[in-house]
């Protein structure tokens, strides 16, 4: 199946830092990428979807100048997390859909605001 | 707001046996249903899609799709300690011209050797 990678795979920072996380389709291209969040014993809440060339739209409730998404090409998107606070500490995982529709996650970014 | 329901578990069966999750839906018009196995601290990864009512099999999985109930479930046979983990059932549904998923909060399952 088709590999989709994120870096880094773990993260700790202070809080009021920024974060960028990388979302990268290796062997496919992408023009579409999906950005989502999972807190302990929770399920993955869709967060952002990423076009490639064209703004992200944000889910509900998801502040947009705090998650900034850039979708520069068809194998990268970059989600940074600005003024990072210890409540946005969380796992995050982006996915990629190839052309024929299917989705396949990175391997998740465990972030770790302090 | 699309809604899937899981319940959390933890589901506890014996190695061997047989594992019976299930998951309800809200959306009537849903037309496709997928399963992702996710291990702790990693990412989802997909076992099983199905579109039709009726089973579907995968060697040890068997995924059932009931429409008119609006309820879609995963069997596990001859379970096996590597199965425990938490799965997910996945829903797609389409907003502001994307497809996206909405995930059920997973049941935890516990295979006991």
């Amino acid at each position: 199946g088709a590999v989709v990678s994120q870096h880094p795979s773990r993260v700790i920072c202070k809080s009021g830092t920024s974060v960028k996380i990388e979302c990268r389709s290796l062997d496919f291209q992408a023009t579409t990428m999906f950005w989502y969040r999972q807190f302990p014993k929770q399920s993955l809440m869709l967060m952002a979807t990423s076009n490639e060339g064209s703004k992200a739209t944000y889910e509900q409730g998801v502040e947009k100048d705090k998650f900034l998404i850039n979708h520069a090409s068809l194998t990268l998107s970059t989600l940074t997390v600005t003024s990072a606070h210890p409540e946005d500490s969380s796992f995050y995982i982006c996915s990629a859909r190839d052309v024929g529709g299917e989705q396949f996650f990175g391997p998740g970014t465990r972030l770790t605001v302090l | 707001q699309k809604e899937v329901e899981q319940n959390s578990g933890p589901l506890s069966v014996p190695e061997g046996a047989i594992a019976s999750l299930n998951c309800t839906y809200s959306d009537r018009g849903s037309q496709s249903f997928f399963w992702y196995r996710q291990y702790s601290g990693k990412s989802p990864e997909l076992i099983m899609f199905i579109y039709s009512n009726g089973d579907k099999e995968d060697g040890r999985f068997t995924a059932q799709l009931n429409k008119a109930s609006q309820y879609v479930s995963l069997l596990i046979r001859d379970s096996q300690p590597s199965d425990s983990a938490t799965y997910l059932c996945a829903v797609p549904f389409h907003s502001g011209g994307y497809q996206k998923v909405t995930f059920g909060t997973g049941t935890k399952l516990q295979v006991i050797p």
